[in-house]
């Protein structure tokens, strides 16, 4: 993920339809990612993780695809609901040869409309 | 299990003084991560420590220091603070191990820090 300081991009979606958001990130050696919800005034909270060996994972209602390609990460959520309205967050951890940070990406702040 | 709890919630200090922030990490965890949340910079990594030894730094200059107790409890102090200091001050919590695996964090709800 990369912190470029620009405003939040926003999505809105009616409620029920599916939801994906977007992340590019920017270390090819990146091997673990992970998407986090954060709710106003909370701290950000894990929703799903994927290691670099996967291009697919699923959780409970949201799906992660993981693109090392073109260094691109994906968050689906199916049938969006009210209580998922927040800023989602992608991260991607250098190994630990590398130092092992996570970097967060600039947030996508998601709107359900009921 | 009691999750990552940080105190204070809410501080607010002037300039040029100094603050110190608290995080108790989940019990069992021996990894504690320090992030700063701005609305302009989003959310920037600050250090981690693990087993009372700082393992990894972010760009932040040596106005922001930490440490960790043998209880995993971590500290965190910024000198002379300025006004850009003013943030959410998370605190992240992990099991801490270097094999590859997920390694999942757990945030605090964070310190907000107001510079005057």
């Amino acid at each position: 993920g990369e912190n470029v300081g620009l405003h939040l991009p926003t999505l809105s979606v009616q409620e029920g339809d599916n939801s994906i958001i977007n992340c590019a990130y920017s270390n090819s050696a990146s091997d673990y990612f992970i998407w986090y919800k954060q709710e106003s005034g909370k701290g950000p909270q894990f929703i799903i993780d994927i290691r670099s060996n996967m291009d697919k994972r699923q959780g409970q209602r949201v799906t992660v695809l993981l693109n090392k390609t073109v260094k691109h990460l994906s968050l689906q959520i199916a049938a969006t609901q009210p209580g998922d309205s927040a800023v989602y967050f992608c991260a991607d951890r250098a190994p630990y040869n590398q130092g092992g940070k996570l970097i967060f990406g600039q947030g996508t702040e998601l709107s359900v409309k009921p | 299990k009691a999750g990552v709890t940080q105190t204070p919630r809410y501080l607010i200090k002037t300039r040029g003084q100094q603050v110190t922030l608290s995080c108790s990490p989940i019990s069992g965890h021996r990894s504690v991560s320090w992030y700063q949340q701005t609305p302009g910079q989003g959310l920037q990594f600050l250090f981690e420590y693990f087993s009372e030894t700082q393992r990894n730094k972010g760009n932040f200059p040596g106005r922001f220091s930490g440490r960790q107790f043998s209880n995993s409890r971590s500290e965190m102090n910024v000198s002379t603070l300025e006004l850009g200091d003013s943030a959410l001050y998370l605190c992240a919590s992990s099991l801490g191990g270097t094999s590859g695996g997920s390694n999942e964090q757990f945030f605090g709800p964070g310190t907000r820090l107001t510079v005057l």
